[in-house]
Order: structure tokens, then C-alpha cells, then sequence
């Protein structure tokens, strides 16, 4: 089965760290562009942050840049997302999405997401 | 914030046609960039409904369908169904933000 799994939410005070994962499994990863996706409870989507299949490229959002970074393993099959200085108005469900092989990493659209994973950010 | 701005909600119908407007602006849709169509059911993650304007996944019944001009773009459900009850979320590119947009969200609401 075609399918993407995120781990590693939970509750952080604020100031601290978490490291989110995305595994993904039943497609070849190497050459699909990825991406977090954020919503609030009872709120919205955002977009969080992109990288592209080889790494070359990384973007974020205004909202995380400098506090999150994005990166991937390929080898592994997995995405991650290490999130420092977070604060109360990062609580959110977290999705990892995946663009279709290939597409380009700005234009392209969402083809495949997890189910998400839980962050509170609360003291 | 988004800055894409849809309707709160939309209502009809089972059987009836709705449309969701999605408006943007011209560092986005109104600069050429694809606007995508996502779904959205009660407690569970979005699903991908349209690309690239107006094409289907597999999967996707063709009562479905998207249009985009100038600098809005459109979703319309005919044939409405229960299980067409859900948020709605359109998306896109701006290039002034580097970065992807999503619409506001709609509520889909079968009576």
C-alpha cells in the first residue's frame, strides 16, 4: 500500500524541540518532491516546508524560516522536520505531503499525505 | 494568513449543484500558477479532488470539475451527495511569498 506515516509529536513546553518523521512506504521516494503541511485546531491548512528529491532545494515559510529545518533520507525512505524555539501558535496537526514524481517543487500539488501527527506547544 | 479567500460555506441540496470560488490575486493565480482542489473529510487528512485547474485523479467522479480565469479559480459538485460533506481547501503558488497558498477554506453542507 501506497502510503506516507508521520511520528513524533507531543506535548513541548514553549522553547523547546521536536523532531517530527515521515516514513514512507509501497512507492519509490527518491524522486518525489516533499513537503509539510500544518493545521491549527480548528483552522486551516498552512504550508510549512518544502525540499526537493536530491536536496538541492529548500524552502519555508516565513512563519518557521530560521526555527525549522527540513530534510530527508532517501536511503531510508523518510522525511523529517526538527522544529526549535517553538511557541504556543506552532500547535498543530503536522502532515507530511508528497508532490508526484517528478513535479516541479514550487507549482506541484499534494498527490499524497499522511495522517498526520499532533503537536502542542503548551506550558 | 491565507491569501486565497473562499466562501465560509455553501449549502444544497442532495442532487444539486454548488460551486466554491477560490480568489486570489496577481502574484498567484492571476500570475498563471495551477490553482489544486483538496478535500477535506471530518477528522481525517485532505485528499487530493483536482490538479492543475481541473484534472481528476483517478478516482474522482467527473460530477467534479474546476475551472480557472484571470485571478480566481472555481470548484463545482453536481449532483450533490451526502458524502459530499467536507471543507474544501484550494491551493496554489504566490510568488511574492516564495512559497505555496492555500485558500480559506468551505464548509460543504448537504441538506
Amino acid at each position: 500500500e501506497v502510503q506516507l506515516v508521520e511520528s513524533g509529536g507531543g506535548l513541548v513546553k514553549p522553547g523547546g524541540s521536536l523532531r517530527l518523521s515521515c516514513a514512507a512506504s509501497g512507492f519509490t521516494f527518491s524522486p518525489h518532491n516533499l513537503n509539510w503541511v500544518r493545521q491549527a485546531p480548528g483552522k486551516g491548512l498552512e504550508w510549512v516546508a518544502s525540499i526537493s528529491s536530491t536536496t538541492s532545494y529548500i524552502y519555508y515559510a516565513d512563519s518557521v524560516k530560521g526555527r525549522f529545518t527540513i530534510s530527508r533520507d532517501n536511503a531510508e525512505n523518510s522525511l523529517y522536520l526538527q522544529m526549535n524555539s517553538l511557541r504556543a501558535e506552532d500547535t498543530a496537526v503536522y502532515y507530511c505531503a508528497s508532490h508526484p514524481p517528478s513535479y516541479d517543487l514550487l507549482t506541484g500539488f499534494y498527490w499524497l499525505w499522511g495522517q498526520g501527527t499532533l503537536v502542542t506547544v503548551s506550558s | 494568513q491565507s491569501v486565497l479567500t473562499q466562501p465560509p460555506s455553501v449549502s444544497g441540496a442532495p442532487g444539486q449543484r454548488v460551486t466554491i470560488s477560490c480568489s486570489g490575486s496577481s502574484s498567484n493565480i492571476g500570475a498563471g500558477y495551477d490553482v489544486h482542489w483538496y478535500q477535506q473529510l471530518p477528522g481525517t487528512a485532505p485528499k487530493l479532488l483536482l490538479y492543475a485547474n481541473y484534472h481528476r485523479p483517478s478516482g474522482v467522479p467527473d460530477r467534479i470539475s474546476g475551472s480557472k480565469s484571470g485571478t480566481s479559480a472555481s470548484l463545482a459538485i453536481t449532483g450533490l451527495q451526502a458524502e459530499d460533506e467536507a471543507v474544501y481547501y484550494c491551493q496554489s503558488y504566490d510568488r511574492s511569498l516564495s512559497g505555496h497558498v492555500f485558500g480559506t477554506g468551505t464548509k460543504v453542507t448537504v441538506l
